[in-house]
This record gives C-alpha cells, structure tokens and sequence, in this order.
C-alpha cells in the first residue's frame, strides 16, 4: 500500500523558515517524480513545486521561486520541502503527492494526509 | 501559466441526480486533464485521469470526457458519499494548475 506522511509544519513568524518532509513507502521511490500541494485554509489547491526521480529537474510555481527548495533523498524515501522567508499568504496545508504516470499522462494519484504551516506573527 | 475555470462554483442536487461539472482551459491542452473529489479535511482522491480514464477503485459512476479546451466530468448517480468539492487539473505543463473547485451540496 502506498503510504505519503508529511510532518514539519508548524506556527512560524512572517519571515521565518520552516522545513517539511514528506515520508514515503509503499512504492519504488525512485521511480517517480514528487510533488508539493498546498491549500490555503477555505482555499482550493495549489501546486508548489515538483522534483524528479532522481533530483536533477526541479520546478516551482512563481510565488514561491528563490524561497522554497525542493529536495528528496533516496536512501530514506523523503520528500523534504524548505521553506524560507515566509509570508502570511503561504499560510496553508501543505500535501505531499506522487506524480503517478500512465501511457504518457501524469496524475497525483497518491497525497500524503497533509501538514498544516501558519505564518503570523 | 494555462488559467483553469470551473462551472458551476457551486450546484445543488437530490440523490439519484445525473450531475455535470464543466472544466475549461485557457489554451489547448490535449486530454491532459485529472479530476479529483475532496471531502472536508481530507486529502483529495483521483477520480479521471488523461480526460476520460478512470482511476483504479473508483465507481464507474464518475465519467469524463473532453479534449483540446473544454472538459467535463459526470457523476451519472448521484449518492450521498458524493456530496463534497470537485477540481479539475491539467498536467499539460509547468505550473500545473487547477481549477478553483465545484462544490456539490444536497438540495
């Protein structure tokens, strides 16, 4: 059974820094690209950043670029997401989520439980 | 970045109803269009995958179709488990944006 279990987040000052990690089983890791979705309390979903299976691509949705970083490490089957000098609009649950593939096609076909980041001072 | 707008924001249905949401994109995106379900607190669930594939372990009540700009996924019974938020996502290119959500509520 494929299991996603994300932990790390936390009340953090605008400002501040933060760094979620998203465990992995269940599946070969390495095998998959990775991604991270957030969703602002009441808000619908956001797609952050995503990182392929072996590290060497990363991309990022612009609100976040040159803040975050996306990491994984092989050996342990984590997704890891930093998070720096937060605002409050980054404010959300974040989900860790496989980018499944199928025939050409990918989908977010297993999410993590989610793990809530506040930013407030 | 392709904009994805759903409609309706909102619907309201009976149990047993055949429900239609609407997914359109800003620009042609082939069949690269994923629909999930999200219930209150919880992560969401795939449902369709490449516009029309549905997902393993999913009831064959759930149905989408479309290609290029305009989409639509199709609950052909609706059951009372169904009542919650659906959002469509393309997977054609980087950012990969959703749609903002249809909630499906009981009449």
């Amino acid at each position: 059974e494929v299991q996603l279990v994300e932990s790390g987040g936390d009340l953090v000052q605008p400002g501040g820094s933060l760094r979620l990690s998203c465990a992995a089983s269940g599946f070969t890791f390495t095998h998959y690209w990775m991604s991270w979705v957030r969703q602002a309390p009441g808000k619908g979903l956001e797609w952050v950043a995503n990182i392929k299976h072996d590290g060497s691509e990363k991309y990022y949705v612009d609100s976040v670029k040159g803040r975050f970083t996306i990491s994984r490490d092989t050996a342990k089957s984590s997704l890891y997401l930093q998070m720096n000098s937060l605002r409050a609009e980054d404010t959300a649950v974040y989900y860790c989520a496989r980018d499944g593939w199928s025939s050409g096609y990918y989908k977010f076909d297993s999410w993590g439980q989610g793990t809530l980041v506040t930013v407030s001072s | 970045d392709i904009q994805m707008t759903q409609s309706p924001s909102s619907l309201s249905a009976s149990v047993g109803d055949r429900v239609t949401i609407t997914c359109r994109a800003s620009q042609s995106i082939s069949t690269y269009l994923n629909w999930y379900q999200q219930k209150p607190g919880k992560a969401p669930k795939l449902l369709i995958y490449a516009a029309s594939s549905l997902q393993s372990g999913v009831p064959s009540r759930f149905s989408g179709s479309g290609s290029g700009t305009d989409f639509t996924l199709t609950i052909s019974s609706l059951q009372p488990e169904d009542f919650t938020t659906y959002y469509c996502q393309q997977s054609y290119s980087t950012p990969r944006t959703f749609g903002q959500g249809t909630k499906v509520e009981i009449k």
